[in-house]
């Protein structure tokens, strides 16, 4: 069964600093990962989806990478802003009919 | 629609009470799923349907759980003689291919 992993569970940074989130995932054979953002009460927003083959995807402020060999996804979120907090869930596509999700990177941007 | 939508976005039972979630999904959207997070954890997997064939129903917790998406488009997620362990929010997501959109979410709580 995948297992995602991600660290830190929470983490506080002051404004304008970047972000670095970290997800790992213990079956390499994966077919696309995506990162998601979830405000407090809400559902999931989509942020990135990156391809198996892939290495970087990126959208604004954000970039993600994708390391299948060693099973890592790295976020970074540059110049934070405290509209940036939220929690932050990296999932993994197993096939295409199943996400395993981490717990996910509880983030606070303090002004 | 414009996204995916669920209803109701709140519900109270009563242990014992059966409940109905309803999930609309991006139309023309093929895939279907079905998640539960309980607080503080990542989505757990619960069913997936790919049009009006439930494909992958090994996530369902137990046998008072059961999911229908009978023309292949709108979808409910029922619940039967709730009980207190099923409080939850419950997400549902619909793709196209693997990139993953989600609903509001539904937070069930059975007192």
């Amino acid at each position: 069964k995948q297992e995602v992993t991600q660290i830190p569970a929470a983490l506080s940074v002051p404004e304008g600093e970047n972000l670095v989130l970290n997800c790992s995932f213990t079956d390499s054979a994966i077919y696309n990962l995506q990162w998601f953002r979830q405000d407090p009460g809400k559902g999931l927003t989509s942020l990135l989806l990156i391809q198996s083959s892939q290495r970087e995807q990126t959208s604004g402020r954000l970039n993600a990478s994708l390391d299948k060999s060693s099973g890592r996804s790295t976020l970074y979120i540059a110049a934070s802003q405290p509209g940036d907090s939220a929690t932050y869930l990296c999932a993994v596509w197993e096939g295409n009919n199943r996400l395993a999700f981490g717990k996910g990177n509880q983030v606070v941007v303090i002004p | 629609g414009a996204g995916v939508s669920q209803s109701p976005r709140y519900k109270v039972a009563k242990r014992g009470q059966d409940v109905a979630l309803r999930c609309d999904p991006i139309s023309g959207h093929v895939s279907l799923f079905w998640y539960q997070q309980a607080l503080g954890q990542g989505p757990e997997f619960l069913t997936y349907f790919q049009n009006e064939a439930q494909l992958d129903k090994s996530g369902l917790p137990s046998d008072r759980f059961f999911a229908e998406r009978p023309e292949g488009s709108v979808s409910t997620l029922k619940i039967q003689r709730t009980q207190q362990e099923d409080s939850a929010v419950y997400l549902c997501a619909s793709s196209q291919g693997t990139e993953a959109f989600f609903g509001q979410g539904t937070r069930l709580t059975v007192v």
